[in-house]
């Protein structure tokens, strides 16, 4: 079966320090990784895919299938960083592209 | 359109009402999904559209709540018998498919509020 485990559900850092937003699955096949972020009054939206290898708003994930994780990582936290942070996977054996969920890490930059 | 439209985007019922809550996905998203957002909960998978194949309804939690999708666009989805429990933010999300896989583009949500 397919599950995603954020730990953290609330993690408060102050500005200039480093974050990690710790994000686990659990599939047997090749999953697509991605993290979703939700600030506050706004919608849904796709901060990154792990395909991609791409650096959003100076964040970056790296897949590590011997650990089975896809951590969220940014060197120097903004205040504007406070927001909602999802982790979700897709399976590509299934054939389609349901989006499993974590139950997401709330997080707070501190001034 | 230029993106995922919901609505209403707020809604009140009384317990034991039926609701429909409306969704317009972006125009050539053959994918379409249902999820609800409960606090402490994350993101529940409802249900999943994709073309014209038959709907993915698993993560349907009892028998009062049904979709549907006319015409390969807009959705609706309907409580009946509305229960407190059902209080939460439901979202719409739409995509392509096939590969590579962009992910979803995700409406703004209903809020909905049973009393």
């Amino acid at each position: 079966a397919q599950r995603v485990t954020q730990p953290e559900k609330l993690l408060s850092v102050f500005k200039g320090a480093p974050v990690e937003l710790k994000c686990n699955y659990s599939y047997s096949g090749s999953p697509e990784l991605f993290w979703y972020v939700q600030y506050s009054r706004q919608r849904l939206q796709l901060l990154l895919r792990h395909i991609s290898r791409e650096s959003i708003k100076g964040f970056t994930a790296d897949l590590n299938k011997g650990e089975t994780s896809f951590h969220l990582k940014k060197p120097f936290a903004q205040e504007e960083d406070s927001a909602m942070y999802y982790c979700a996977l897709t399976g590509f054996r299934d054939g389609a592209q349901k989006l499993v969920f974590g139950q997401g890490t709330r997080l707070t930059i501190n001034p | 359109g230029a993106g995922v439209s919901q609505s209403p985007s707020n809604k009140v019922t009384e317990k034991g009402k039926d609701v429909e809550l409306r969704c317009d996905p972006i125009s050539g998203h053959t994918a379409l999904y249902w999820y609800r957002q409960s606090l402490g909960q994350g993101l529940e998978f409802l249900i999943y559209f994709q073309g014209n194949s038959a709907p993915d309804k698993s993560g349907l939690p009892s028998d009062r709540f049904s979709a549907e999708r006319t015409g390969g666009s807009v959705s609706t989805l309907t409580i009946q018998r509305t229960q407190q429990e059902d209080s939460a933010v439901y979202l719409c999300a739409s995509s392509t498919t096939g590969t590579p896989f962009y992910g979803y583009t995700f409406g703004s949500g209903t809020r909905l509020t049973v009393v």
